[in-house]
């Protein structure tokens, strides 16, 4: 059985940093792409980031970019996503969502249940 | 790249129910659609504009053709209660675009 299981939300200060984790079970995690989607209170799905198999090649939205980082390490089945200069408006819930296959057209087939992030004084 | 879907959509038990998801020239893209219900992850229910995971009943379908891709879910239950979201690959930024997302009342 695919399992994403997220860790690390939780509260910071306005221009700290966070890093999340992503824990993946049930599947050859060092085939798949894999991405973070996020999601406001109470607001639409917004995609963040991407990171290919072997973490090689990322790509990122433009209203993260330069602040957040994504990595993983495929000795751990673990995915991160490192966010830096925090806003509030980055406030979320952070999804680990894994692509159908190697490659960038490709459906978000499984996704894991979300860590809270939330940036306030 | 936009995706534009109605805000809501409201309909009857054992009716039927559809969602678009508005672009430019959607139809030659390839959509994925979400079901999301309160308090849980999403989950994909069609992928590549029609067609259906394992254990996505048939009630669901899919078209894209256009500026318009269409979910519709037949004879409505009112486990379907959920938003929904339509989603591509917008290669020309090698971003990922959602739709603004439809919620789904069963009256």
């Amino acid at each position: 059985e695919v399992q994403l299981v997220e860790s690390g939300g939780g509260l910071v200060q306005p221009g700290g940093s966070l890093r999340v984790s992503c824990v993946a079970s049930g599947f050859r995690f060092n085939t798949y792409w894999m991405h973070w989607v996020r999601q406001a209170p109470g607001k639409g799905l917004v995609w963040v980031s991407r990171i290919d198999s072997d973490g090689s090649r990322t790509t990122y939205a433009d209203s993260v970019k330069g602040r957040f980082s994504i990595s993983r390490d495929n000795s751990k089945n673990t995915l991160y996503l490192q966010m830096s200069t925090l806003r509030a408006e980055d406030t979320a819930v952070y999804y680990c969502v894994r692509a159908a296959a190697d490659g960038s057209n490709f459906p978000f087939d499984y996704w894991g249940q979300g860590t809270l992030v939330s940036v306030s004084s | 790249y936009v995706l534009t879907q109605p805000p809501s959509v409201s309909v009857a038990p054992g009716k039927t129910a559809t969602i678009t998801c508005g672009g430019n020239n959607i139809g030659t893209q390839s959509v994925h659609w979400y079901q999301q219900k309160p308090g849980q992850a999403p989950v994909l229910v069609i992928y590549y504009d029609g067609d259906r995971p394992s254990g996505i009943p048939e009630r669901f379908s899919g078209s894209n053709s256009g500026n318009t891709a269409t979910l519709t879910i037949t004879r409505v239950e009112a486990g379907d209660e959920a938003d929904y979201y339509c989603q591509v690959w917008d290669r020309r930024s090698d971003h990922y675009v959602f739709g603004t997302g439809t919620k789904v009342t069963v009256l």
